[in-house]
């Protein structure tokens, strides 16, 4: 089955800095890349998401990129604000499957 | 985005009762929808997989008596924890899919802390 690592699992960086996540799939047949952002005490949002047929897609300050060669995908935040604290889950799923295969999860602060 | 409403956001029950959790999404059908839990800092597990009209599909080492799932209709997902106790206190969260379109997008609600005592 699939399995997503995903990393660092901690993120510090200053207001205005860029942040990286990136996370790596295994089964190729994946081709489904979300991005969740959860707050403290709440469920998972839907941030950004990608599908195979593209290699990166923006959204404002954020942008997810995918190399389907090398199976890994990241999420780019640029500027980031305080309000960006969060915990950040990647997740993989492929069209023939119902569920998503989360990953481990990164926690990003940061300081004004 | 669509709307996923999650009832209720925290619940604290006595051990040996049982506990009802409702999801529902607002502005879309669901074909499908999911139940999570998710320990303190870690990330979500899969407890089941719930279709419209049909019976749920468990993950592995997930008590289907223990965790009922209903899926009535395209709008309401429940899960009763039955006979709870304190080791059954996480946070549970519900997340459903769109009936049309590509349907592969998934929306979570916005999760129940169950404790136990």
């Amino acid at each position: 089955g699939e399995n997503v690592e995903q990393h660092p699992s901690t993120l510090s960086v200053q207001e205005g800095d860029s942040a990286v996540i990136k996370c790596t799939y295994s089964d190729s047949a994946s081709n489904y890349f979300p991005w969740y952002k959860q707050e403290l005490g709440k469920g998972p949002q839907l941030i950004i998401d990608i599908r195979s047929n593209v290699g990166e897609k923006k959204d404002q300050r954020i942008a997810v990129t995918l190399n389907k060669t090398a199976k890994h995908f990241s999420l780019h935040i640029t500027e980031t604000q305080p309000e960006d604290s969060a915990v950040y889950f990647c997740a993989a799923k492929n069209t023939g499957f119902q569920k998503l295969v989360f990953g481990t999860g990164t926690r990003l602060l940061v300081s004004p | 985005g669509a709307v996923v409403s999650q009832h209720p956001s925290r619940v604290i029950c006595k051990s040996g009762t049982s506990v009802k959790i409702e999801c529902r999404s607002l502005d879309f059908q669901a074909t499908t929808m999911f139940w999570y839990r998710q320990f303190p800092k870690q990330s979500l597990m899969l407890m089941a997989t719930s279709n419209e009209g049909s019976k749920a599909t468990y993950e592995q080492g997930v008590e289907k008596d223990k965790f009922l799932i209903n899926h009535a209709s395209l709008t309401l997902s429940t899960l009763t924890v039955t006979s709870a106790h304190p080791e059954d206190s996480s946070f549970y969260i519900c997340s459903a899919r769109f009936l049309q379109g590509f349907g592969t997008e998934a929306f979570f609600g916005q999760g129940t802390r169950l404790t136990v005592v």
